[in-house]
């Protein structure tokens, strides 16, 4: 059982192409993210949602757009794909911090190469 | 601002070597300390965690101390395995406007057998 599942796994796409990756989480979670990591390994946070409602927001291209139709999904659309795009996104959940836990569980990733 | 700070790698160690890899942080109060490990190919997950000052996280022979008076938090193993080989992320949590994990750039672990 998949505790963070994220498709597709590769995506090769041409510049200007609209994009989208999936993200589900089956722990019952409150917060979900999306972290983009680039050639060099780096991390750096993209979205927060907590119970579907966006509380983080860095400073990303409008040309990215998560949607999170339920606490359990959130999904990451982009447009108009540049070749800067290319790296690794990772999807991540964890429970209310609120609560106490405070571990992030993390998708498998999912490697974007715009060509 | 909050950041995190880790050696720079890659790190290459013979198995059986005793590892080390130094982390430092800057926060405003008092963040939750964590370190993710990142095995080829797949998503991160939570290593170990210390959430207070001198708490010492501890997990599959990794340990490390959160620091205060350093602001430090290095992750140590006594012997390390060539299934060790991975990339380790030092992070920390605040509360920011929304609960926010920040990443160091990462540290890549080669053991050679």
């Amino acid at each position: 059982d998949t505790a963070v599942s994220q498709t597709p796994k590769y995506l090769v796409t041409q510049m200007g192409n609209d994009k989208s990756i999936k993200c589900e989480q089956n722990l019952g979670h409150d917060t979900m993210y999306w972290y983009k990591q680039d050639s060099k390994k780096f991390l750096k946070i993209m979205f927060s949602y907590n119970n579907k409602e966006l509380i983080i927001n860095e400073t990303v291209p409008n040309r990215f757009s998560p949607k999170s139709p339920d606490k359990a999904h959130l999904n990451l659309h982009i447009n108009s794909l540049e070749l800067g795009d290319s790296a690794v996104y990772f999807c991540a959940s964890s429970q209310d911090r609120l609560m106490g836990d405070t571990e992030a569980f993390f998708g498998q990733g999912t490697r974007l190469t715009v060509v | 601002g909050n950041s995190v700070t880790q050696m720079e790698g890659p790190v290459t160690l013979s198995e059986e070597a005793f590892l080390t890899i130094n982390c430092t942080y800057t926060a405003t109060g008092y963040p939750s300390l964590f370190w993710y490990v990142q095995y080829p190919g797949e998503g991160l997950q939570l290593l170990l965690k210390a959430t207070k000052a001198d708490d010492k996280g501890s997990n599959k022979g990794f340990e490390a101390t959160y620091r205060k008076e350093t602001t430090s938090f290095h992750l140590e193993k006594g012997s390390v395995q060539v299934s060790d080989s991975a990339v380790y992320f030092c992070a920390l949590e605040r509360n920011t406007g929304g609960f926010k994990t920040i990443f160091g750039a990462g540290t890549r672990l080669f053991v050679k057998a």
